[in-house]
């Protein structure tokens, strides 16, 4: 069965440090998407990186950058030089194939907290 | 322009209303969806459509009844919907359904009395 799991329920970071978010996937399906989003206190879900199962290089989207290893069924989430506007709610989350439509799951959430 | 715009922001209704709850996006996606999260928990899928045609249905209750009338817009059909049915309410779209990158609206805060 697939399963996402993000094993911090919180983290603190300083301002304009670097902070990277842990996610481990498990899944059978050769084809299969990754996704990271944000979701600050206001509710709306941001998306902000996808990396491909056959993508041979890790994703990067400005100050984010999505650290890969097919092995290891991981896909971290690296957050560069941080901003008070990240703390927010971060969920990462697989496409994988439900039938006529891909179905997207999610893991538990990170909190993080930007400190200044 | 990846927007996509839910209607009402916020709901209150009681167990015996009706309501509705509205859904748009015009960038041309062909799979849309509706999500259901409680607080502090990651959403939870509810329905899919594909090319206007429900194609997901994760067992939700009947007294949602959700609806595609055109590509560009999905509604959510609410009625005698209980108090643990409060929820933020979530739409998302996306360009064909597979293993493309989902859009999610802002979302709609329901509170059933």
């Amino acid at each position: 069965a697939q399963k996402i799991t993000q094993t911090q329920p919180g983290m603190f970071v300083q301002e304009k440090e670097a902070v990277t978010l842990d996610c481990t996937y498990d899944t059978s399906d050769p084809s299969y998407g990754l996704f990271w989003y944000k979701q600050p206190s206001s509710g709306e879900m941001i998306f902000l990186i996808y990396q491909g199962s056959y993508d041979q290089q890790n994703a990067t989207e400005g100050r984010y950058s999505l650290n890969f290893q097919k092995a290891r069924k991981s896909a971290n989430l690296v957050i560069s030089a941080s901003q008070l506007g990240d703390s927010a709610m971060y969920f990462c989350a697989m496409s994988h194939y439900g039938g006529a439509t891909n179905k997207l799951i999610f893991g538990t959430g990170t909190l993080l907290a930007v400190q200044p | 322009d990846t927007e996509v715009t839910q209607t009402p922001k916020h709901l209150v209704m009681g167990m015996t209303n009706k309501k509705s709850l509205k859904c748009e996006q015009h960038m041309g996606h062909r799979a849309m969806y509706w999500y259901k999260q409680k607080a502090k928990k990651p959403p939870e899928l509810m329905f899919v459509y594909s090319y206007e045609k429900l194609s997901i249905n994760e067992s939700v209750p009947s007294r949602f009844s959700p609806e595609c009338p055109n590509s560009s817009l999905l509604n959510l059909h609410l009625h005698a919907l209980q108090p643990e049915d409060s929820a933020l309410y979530l739409c998302a779209s996306s360009l064909t359904g597979r293993l493309d990158t989902q859009y999610f609206g802002p979302g709609t805060r329901l509170t059933v009395l």
